[in-house]
């Protein structure tokens, strides 16, 4: 059974504009949260992260914001540029263990 | 500094066929992890070595799959005897120490089995 969900397979946003990308997970052992970038024909690239005793990270232009109680987590990307199109993949992992627990990826296209 | 590595890019065998897959993860990172990605699900965990000891294999799907990481270097992942549902992308990601959260990976090895 899939811990970790998300549930957009594909979104499109003009560039410039906020893109928001979601993700859910049923494990409530879960307390560390991950985003990854994957281009074609590469591999997956870290993102940016968030433990859950915060409910907000900021990188430059990204922000991943969590929210336990509804189990949900989701990165907001402003403003979107070309360069950002990939698919971005939701991960999470747990102090017991190493392993991460990926969603099945949301695909961004950012429209010039 | 180099990051992982993997080889082949592509392989394409015949049901029945064994396939090795290599890994080279960064230069001192003691944490290695395969994983998997079926054409359009999630990216699936494998396994977990720290140096040359396996630390968690709960996701390796059957005993036709044998990883192994010798000497605690490059890992290498056997397929034998490959199945249709073997298909896929195989990822390595390499991890300097367990609290390090950050796992590197490397480019994957397209796996098609016909």
């Amino acid at each position: 059974d899939q811990q970790v969900k998300q549930n957009s397979p594909s979104l499109s946003v003009q560039e410039g504009r906020i893109s928001i990308l979601n993700c859910d997970y049923t494990n409530s052992m879960f307390d560390y949260f991950l985003w990854y970038k994957k281009y074609p024909a590469e591999g997956p690239t870290f993102l940016i992260s968030i433990s859950s005793i915060k409910d907000k990270n900021e990188d430059g232009r990204f922000t991943v914001f969590l929210n336990k109680s509804a189990k949900h987590l989701s990165l907001h990307i402003v403003p979107s540029q070309p360069g950002d199109s990939a698919v971005y993949f939701c991960a999470a992992s747990s102090l017991t263990g190493n392993q991460f627990y990926f969603g099945t990826g949301t695909s961004l296209t950012v429209i010039p | 500094e180099a990051g992982v590595t993997q080889f082949p890019s592509h392989s394409v065998i015949e049901k029945g066929q064994t396939v090795t897959l290599r890994c080279d993860p960064i230069s001192g990172h003691d944490n290695l992890y395969w994983y998997r990605r079926v054409m359009g699900k999630e990216i699936k965990f494998l396994l977990h070595f720290v140096k040359e000891s396996k630390q968690d294999e709960s996701g390796m799907p059957n005993n036709r799959f044998l990883a192994e990481r010798t000497g605690g270097t490059y890992s290498t992942l056997k397929v034998q005897p490959a199945e249709l549902e073997d298909s896929g992308v195989y990822f390595c990601a390499s991890s300097q120490d367990l609290n390090s959260h950050e796992q590197f990976f490397g480019p994957g090895t397209r796996l098609t089995v016909l």
